[in-house]
Formats: structure tokens, sequence, C-alpha cells
């Protein structure tokens, strides 16, 4: 398994300011991801970060908006920039595992960062 | 589209009782079908993940089932406790030649009552 940290837990921001959430997982891993949950919807997937590369966005999803760094194979930080109301939801870090047996890759999520902007 | 779905949207059940949620899916091509709970304020955890041949799987009093035919799977949840209060999202894995991708259902909002 992966235990996976998550700072802040939550937080409630001003319209316009930026929030960075960090990610620690306690081993190295390759790919970790960073998804969104807004209130009573499903997770979407914002990025995938590798380290040593440039963050993929997904659709709908630009650098701008929510610049990723992936300093090295624990560590990752996701920035909310330029809030407004409409990024209040619950942001997610996962990291992907070998499972077993070989033909699948588990995920493993953190506890979660639930902002709320005003 | 890929898509997930899932019913029912919530259920209230007493405790001791017996449930199934339920997930359709459209997602190809397919990888693998996983069941998550997710307490409120807390990150998914995986209950079971099953590939195309298998049929069902459990986890203790969670049971899975997997049709590959008609793209259904069933989470089935035996004398219900009070800390089985959550949501079960049901996800479907497609590998795409170079990476998995995850398709997630809205969940099931599972509340046990006394």
């Amino acid at each position: 398994s992966a235990v996976i940290s998550q700072k802040p837990s939550r937080d409630i921001c001003q319209r316009g300011t930026s929030l960075t959430i960090q990610c620690q997982v306690d081993s190295q891993v390759t790919m970790m991801f960073w998804y969104r949950q807004q209130p009573g919807q499903s997770l979407t997937l914002i990025a995938t970060a590798n380290q040593g590369s440039e963050a993929t966005y997904e659709s709908g999803f630009v650098i701008d908006k929510f610049p990723i760094s992936r300093p090295n194979l624990t560590f990752s930080t996701l920035t909310v920039s330029n809030m407004s109301p409409e990024d209040s939801s619950i942001y997610l870090c996962s990291v992907e595992r070998a499972g077993a047996p070989s033909s699948y890759n588990e995920q493993f999520f953190g506890p979660g960062t639930r902002l709320t902007v005003l | 589209k890929n898509q997930v779905e899932q019913s029912p949207q919530s259920l209230i059940i007493l405790e001791g009782k017996n449930c199934t949620l339920q997930c359709n899916y459209t997602v190809s091509p397919f990888s693998n079908l996983r069941w998550y709970k997710q307490d409120t304020g807390r990150g998914p955890v995986s209950l079971t993940i099953m590939t195309f041949s298998e049929n069902t799987k459990s986890n203790g009093r969670y049971t899975a089932t997997l049709d590959a035919d008609t793209k259904q799977s069933s989470l089935h949840i035996t004398a219900s406790q009070l800390s089985d209060s959550a949501s079960y999202i049901c996800v479907v894995s497609r590998f795409t030649g170079t990476a998995s991708k995850l398709t997630f259902g809205t969940g099931t909002r599972l509340q046990v009552t006394l």
C-alpha cells in the first residue's frame, strides 16, 4: 500500500488569491496524480505529475491555473491560482502501485484538501 | 463516450441489513473495475479490484461481482454496520497504450442507521 499525506487538510481563501497544496508519499513512486472532486460530483483528473518532466494536464485544465511541481519521487505540489468560488472543491493527490496479480496497478488516494473560496 | 453510472444515488438501511449497489459502464478498452469506499472528508480507499476474467471478489463483508458481457458490476454489503456509512464509488480502468486511465462513477451515498 501507500501512505499519503496532504497539507493543508482544509482552507478558506479569498477570491483572487492562490493556494499551494502539498502531497507527501511514504515511498518513491513514478507517477502522482491530482484530482478534483466538486460537491456531489465524481473525481476528475486534473493532471499527472512525473518526476523530472512537465506535468500532463487533462482537457479543461491548464498549467497557468493549476501549476504543479514534482521535485522528487515522494513529493508534489498543486497550486490553485487566482481562485474563484468555482474552485471550491476537494483536491486529492493519488499514486499508483503495481498490484498483485501484476495485471493491474492499484491507486491510492490521499485524505484530500477541502478548499472553500469566498 | 467512456462513462460509469451508479445506482441508487443514495440509500438508507438499518444496521444489520444487507444491500446491493449497482454499477454500469461503457468504458473501452476495459482493463479492470474497482470499488472504493470514501468516508466523509477522506480520500477513497480501495475495496476490490476485478479484471476481465474475474466475476466475483470478496473483501470481508463486501462482495463485488462483474459481468463483463453486460458491463455491469455490483457491490453487496452483508450485515451492514454503522461504519459502512460512506460513499461507494465504482471506477473502471482502461489502458491507453501508455498509461491507465480511470473513469469514476458519481458514487452511491450509503447511510446505515440504528
